[in-house]
């Protein structure tokens, strides 16, 4: 299965700040995908990022909140803009390497804002 | 809207015990449900899956089951370990079959 680098593994960060999470695949993906996980809660999907296209967000996300780039096959980007403190989160990157295994995920940032 | 969802946010065992962890789907088209373990500082790691050509599958310790008919289905883990411990989730692909969609999570404590 893939291996995902992702980085920073936390931050803590001031409001009105950004910040550029990345995502490092060893292996080259057509479809990379960004979660966010809230405190003691589920994975919600942010947006799905494609090689060579604009990401496709998810209701209630929004491209000038959380811009991504996708310059390859095997990286992407997922910035956290004009960071409130509800924004404090773990983010996922991941990826699906083939349909028979799911998803493989980064171990995440854990994004706290202050 | 589609949903995934899990019936209990806690479950608590003695080592040695079977822990069945169970989800509801709302999505009838849904075809491939995949169980996932969340450790503290980790992220998700793929435990089992099931199609929905079949009822269960089993693995090492691990056991799904799907019932399609209600939308349900279970993970029971055999003899619990102090390791199990985590939070797990289900997950169903969305409607377009493209995007994983997750249930809300059981957090499984086992005490020695």
């Amino acid at each position: 299965s893939a291996v995902i680098s992702q980085k920073p593994s936390r931050d803590i960060c001031q409001r009105g700040t950004s910040l550029t999470i990345q995502c490092q695949v060893d292996s080259q993906v057509t479809m990379m995908f960004w979660y966010r996980q809230q405190p003691g809660q589920s994975l919600t999907l942010i947006a799905t990022a494609n090689q060579g296209s604009e990401a496709t967000y998810e209701s209630g996300f929004v491209i000038d909140k959380f811009p991504i780039s996708r310059p390859n096959l095997t990286f992407s980007t997922l910035t956290v803009s004009n960071m409130s403190p509800e924004d404090s989160s773990i983010y996922l990157c991941s990826v699906e390497p083939a349909r028979t295994y799911g998803y493989t995920f980064g171990s995440g940032t854990r994004l706290t804002v202050v | 809207g589609e949903s995934v969802g899990l019936h209990l946010p806690t479950l608590s065992v003695q080592e040695g015990d079977n822990s069945i962890i169970n989800c509801a789907y709302s999505n009838s088209a849904s075809d491939y449900f995949i169980w996932y373990k969340q450790e503290s500082g980790k992220g998700p790691q793929f435990i089992i899956d099931i199609r929905s050509n079949m009822d269960k599958r089993q693995g090492q310790r691990v056991t799904v089951l799907l019932n399609k008919t209600v939308k349900h289905l279970s993970l029971q883990i055999a003899a619990t370990q102090p390791g199990d411990s985590a939070v797990y989730f289900c997950a169903a692909y969305d409607q377009a079959g493209t995007a994983l969609i997750f249930g809300k999570g059981t957090t499984l404590s086992v005490s020695s």
